[in-house]
C-alpha cells in the first residue's frame, strides 16, 4: 500500500508553546490529508480535511486558530498546535488518499504530551 | 443512534480461533467499506477494502458487507497472538476519489491467548 510519513512520532513540551506536526505522503500525491485526534480507548476524532492549495476545513467545534493547517504541497500537510495546553494532550494523526488505489492510508500518529 | 456502531468488546479468544468481528450502520448511502488494525499508539493499517456488498478474501481474513441489513463483519481464520490489536471497521458513501472522508466505529480491541 502507499505510504504516509508522520513526524515527530512522539513530543513532549511546555504549556504556552507550539508544536508542528508533519504529514507527507511518500510515494503519491495527495491533494487532500486528513487531521484527526485520538483518545485513549477511542475512536479516531476527525478534525479537518487539509486541501493542497487553499484553506483547510475543520470540522464543527474544532478550534480554526488553535490548530493551523497548511497543505503547501501535493506531499506535504502539517498541522501546528499554538500555544498547547495540557488538554491538547493527545494522539493525532494523518491521513491521505491514494485516488488513484480509491483508499485511504494513515500515518504512524504523533503523541503530543503538554506538561 | 450513532452512524456506526460496533460491538464495544474488548474480546479475548484462544491462539488458533476464529473471530468474528461486526458493525452496524445506518446511513444506506454508505457504499465502500473497510477494516483497518490499528496496534497501541500506531496509526491504522488498512486490512480490507470492499465496494457494496460481497465477500473478500485475502489471507487469513474475510470481510463480508450485507447492504441490506446494514451489516459488515469481519472474519480472522486461525487467529494468532500478533493479531492482538483494536480493529475498525470505516465506511464512506459517494466515491469522490479517496478525498471524501470516512466514518469510523469506536472500534474494538482484540486479544489472542498463545
Amino acid at each position: 500500500g502507499a505510504v504516509v510519513s508522520q513526524h515527530p512520532s512522539r513530543v513532549i513540551c511546555k504549556s504556552g508553546t507550539s508544536v508542528k506536526i508533519e504529514c507527507r505522503s511518500l510515494d503519491f500525491q495527495a491533494t487532500t490529508m486528513f487531521w484527526y485526534r485520538q483518545f485513549p480507548k477511542q475512536s479516531l476524532m476527525l478534525m479537518a480535511t487539509s486541501n493542497e492549495g487553499s484553506k483547510a476545513t475543520y470540522e464543527q467545534g474544532v478550534e480554526k486558530d488553535k490548530f493551523l493547517i497548511n497543505h503547501a504541497s501535493l506531499t506535504l500537510s502539517t498541522l501546528t498546535v499554538t500555544s498547547a495546553h495540557p488538554e491538547d494532550s493527545s494522539f493525532y494523526i494523518c491521513s491521505a488518499g491514494d485516488s488513484f488505489q480509491e483508499k485511504l492510508f494513515f500515518g504512524s500518529g504523533t503523541q503530543l504530551s503538554v506538561l | 443512534q450513532k452512524e456506526v456502531e460496533q460491538d464495544p468488546g474488548p474480546l479475548s479468544v484462544p491462539e488458533g480461533a476464529i473471530v468474528s468481528l461486526n458493525c452496524t450502520y445506518s446511513n444506506s448511502a454508505f457504499q465502500y467499506f473497510m477494516w483497518y488494525r490499528q496496534y497501541s499508539r500506531k496509526g491504522p493499517e488498512l486490512l480490507m477494502y470492499t465496494y457494496s456488498s460481497g465477500n473478500k478474501e485475502d489471507g487469513r481474513f474475510t470481510a463480508q458487507v450485507d447492504k441490506s441489513s446494514k451489516y459488515i463483519s469481519l472474519f480472522i481464520r486461525d487467529s494468532q497472538p500478533s493479531d492482538s490489536a483494536t480493529y475498525l471497521c470505516a465506511m464512506r458513501d459517494d466515491y469522490t476519489g479517496a478525498n471524501s472522508k470516512l466514518t469510523f466505529g469506536k472500534g474494538i480491541t482484540l486479544s489472542v491467548r498463545p
